[in-house]
């Protein structure tokens, strides 16, 4: 099972809106609404921000939201903000198929 | 609050066991989640291992499967990975996750732990 492609980097000024695609093939979205997206700094643990495609956890901004369109799931990150500056990942639950779970090859995010 | 910490070995030599233990903080390890781990290799994407539920079984990434097991500590309230025969493809920071009740995906993290293979 090969990884979901994510862009390797997005960047943007504060207060502009980002889109990070994460693309998979049929398999990988068997799932269908098993899409997440999580938030990486470094040294901490991921965070969990985007579930089921479009479903934010309690506490999450909802600056942050998901979509998909056939095998491209897509997070949009609005009025960015300097602490968003971090990596961001994928990953789709392939249901039929093993591994279970692949995972995005991750897009860092910059905030100029 | 949930909590996941691992701790392992830090440097190892190829052919040997990979031995990772995850105490877990918050939650029951014996109650109705499934627990996964998790690596990422250096300039890598992630990679699921695989998951266990303490009554519904377990199941693992076919490439590993050959060397791999999880298992519940319930006594300590975490999880275990033993990964034999290692080698530099091993290497990897390696992380311990909680799956999210109902939903397919992973709702608390540890910090991870880095794991280098070398001779």
């Amino acid at each position: 099972q090969s990884a979901l492609t994510q862009s390797a980097s997005v960047s943007g000024s504060p207060g502009q809106s980002i889109t990070i695609s994460c693309t998979g093939t049929n398999s990988d979205f068997v799932g269908y609404n098993s899409v997440s997206w999580f938030q990486h700094h470094p040294g901490n643990p991921p965070k969990l921000i985007i579930f089921d495609v479009t479903n934010r956890p309690s506490g999450v901004s909802n600056r942050f939201s998901g979509s998909k369109s056939g095998n491209t799931a897509s997070l949009t990150i609005s009025g960015l903000q300097l602490e968003d500056e971090a990596e961001y990942f994928c990953s789709s639950y392939t249901s039929i198929s093993t591994p279970l779970y692949v995972f995005g090859t991750g897009t860092k995010v910059t905030v100029l | 609050q949930v909590q996941l910490q691992e701790s392992g070995p830090g440097l190892m030599k190829p052919s040997e066991t990979l031995s990772l233990s995850c105490a877990v903080s918050g939650a029951s390890v014996r109650s109705n989640w499934w627990w996964s781990w998790v690596r990422q290799s250096p300039g890598s994407g992630l990679e699921w291992i695989g998951e266990i539920h303490s009554r519904l079984g377990i199941n693992y990434n076919p490439s590993l499967e050959s060397r791999l097991t999880i298992s519940l500590d319930k006594s300590q309230n975490g999880l275990s990975l033993r990964l034999s025969s290692v080698s530099a493809a091993d290497t990897a920071v390696y992380y311990c996750a909680r799956h999210m009740t109902g939903v397919n995906s992973f709702d608390y993290w540890g910090q991870g732990t880095l794991v280098i293979v070398s001779s």
